[in-house]
């Protein structure tokens, strides 16, 4: 009965690869979000999803793309990984109608870019 | 566009010693204000959030924190911390009916609770 759960864990990948990172929640939120958590732990998001449409896209480099298949999915795919994509990436989710924002945040996924 | 300040990067407390850790945000309309923590290797967790009427909240583990609207501050506090507390804290703010609900976060505080 996990809210906001993300696949894969753990991700480790050469340079140049192409990966993606599910995420789905079952909390009938409106919106999800991804967060990217870099080593010294500062947290910035990247994206938003609203009823599968696309509200927030922060400067993120075009080799990330969010694709929300529905509102309860949320899904990054990268490609040609870099060094510096090494991170924690966390997916959230929120119920925005209501204008509570609280956000459920997943397990993470620690990428590891080699 | 709001932004979020955490005054301590990095505090280092022996049990049983108060806590206190500052947050002040930029924002000139009506927020909702959130802690959270994050244990070591584990994801974020909500410890007390603030949407409106009392601005003294109370959340999980002891945790409280005022939301002080002059001030533009939302500082956590604990008066007894154990050594389970050790752990990244962030505080986060979000702008109500603007920026579709996104929560901007302060760069966090590492708590370390020494036994």
């Amino acid at each position: 009965d996990t809210a906001v759960s993300q696949t894969p864990k753990y991700l480790v990948t050469q340079m140049g690869n192409d990966k993606s990172i599910k995420c789905e929640q079952n909390l009938g939120h409106d919106t999800m979000y991804w967060y990217k958590q870099d080593s010294k732990k500062f947290l910035k998001i990247m994206f938003s999803y609203n009823n599968k449409e696309l509200i927030i896209n922060e400067t993120v480099p075009n080799r990330f793309s969010p694709k929300s298949p529905d509102k309860a999915h949320l899904n990054l795919h990268i490609n040609s990984l870099e060094l510096g994509d090494s991170a924690v990436y966390f997916c959230a989710s929120s119920h925005l109608t209501t204008g509570l924002a609280e956000a459920f945040f997943g397990q993470g996924t620690r990428l590891t870019v080699v | 566009a709001q932004s979020v300040s955490q005054h301590n990067h990095h505090v280092i407390l022996s049990e049983a010693a108060s806590l206190e850790l500052g947050c002040n945000y930029s924002y000139g309309g009506t927020v909702n204000l959130f802690w959270y923590v994050q244990y070591p290797g584990q994801h974020l967790q909500l410890l007390l959030k603030y949407f409106s009427g009392d601005p003294l909240v109370k959340g999980i583990k002891g945790f409280e924190a005022e939301f002080i609207k002059s001030k533009f501050s939302f500082n956590l506090r604990k008066p007894s911390v154990q050594w389970s507390d050790t752990a990244e804290y962030f505080c986060a703010v979000n702008a109500v009916n603007t920026n579709a609900g996104k929560s901007t976060f302060g760069d966090g505080t590492t708590l370390t609770v020494k036994p």
